[in-house]
């Protein structure tokens, strides 16, 4: 039960396009199309921004997006806003009916 | 509106045990695998546990594996999740959350509680 590798920061200026990684292997992110990405602020409680791989809660603008090649999942955030600066973390399910989040990302606004 | 309330985190010595809960309203409770995640200060998150909407299946982190026991009380609406052997590791804000879709295993999390704070120290 490994956590999934993410980049520990990633940054941006207002209005660039920023992706973060996530990688893991062929038992969870290769081997199912369950990658889900939440938003943390400080303090707070994680927020759901994505399902599926690339499917949208209602609600998520659609700055969000989400893809997948192989074993590494990616989150873009497209025209970077202040609001985006936060931590965000990938999940999988696994082969082994298990659940796992990767380690994290503080995106950083310029 | 989903509302989930954890309670019963507190200050706990190394090897004790306690017992958190997690009211839910706002959904059929029974149609949703739950689960519990935790965030030590500081930390990343970690997935602890999960229990499907009938009960009957449970899986754990191996961090945890024999220490700690996912339940719920459906006619309740509530969540469980008994803590023994306590670490001080095991310190961190224990979130309850529900599964984004109904009568399958738990594939993501569509809402999560505040958070319950645990700290184990003697």
């Amino acid at each position: 039960q490994s956590a999934l590798t993410q980049p520990a920061s990633v940054s941006g200026s207002p209005g660039q396009s920023i992706t973060i990684s996530c990688t893991g292997t062929s038992s969870d992110v290769g081997g199912y199309n369950y990658v889900s990405w939440y938003q943390q602020y400080p303090g707070k409680a994680p927020k759901f921004m994505m399902y599926d791989v690339s499917n949208r809660p209602s609600g998520v603008s659609n700055r969000f997006s989400g893809s997948k090649s192989g074993n590494t999942a990616s989150l873009t955030i497209s025209g970077l806003q202040a609001e985006d600066e936060a931590d965000y973390y990938c999940s999988s399910y696994t082969s082994s009916s298990t659940y796992v989040f990767g380690t994290g990302t503080k995106v950083t606004v310029l | 509106e989903v509302q989930l309330l954890e309670s019963g985190g507190g200050l706990v010595q190394p090897g004790g045990p306690l017992r958190l809960s997690c009211a839910a309203s706002g959904f059929t409770f029974s149609f949703y695998a739950m689960s519990w995640v935790r965030q030590a200060p500081g930390k990343g998150l970690e997935w602890v546990s999960d229990i499907s909407g009938s009960g009957d299946t449970t899986y754990y982190a191996d961090s945890v594996k024999g220490r700690f026991t996912i339940s719920r009380d459906n006619s309740k609406n509530t969540l469980y999740l008994q803590m023994n052997s306590l670490r001080a590791e095991d310190t961190a804000v224990y979130y309850c959350a529900k599964a984004d879709r109904t009568k399958v295993n738990l594939v993501a999390i569509g809402n999560w509680g505040q958070g319950t704070l645990v700290t184990v120290s003697s």
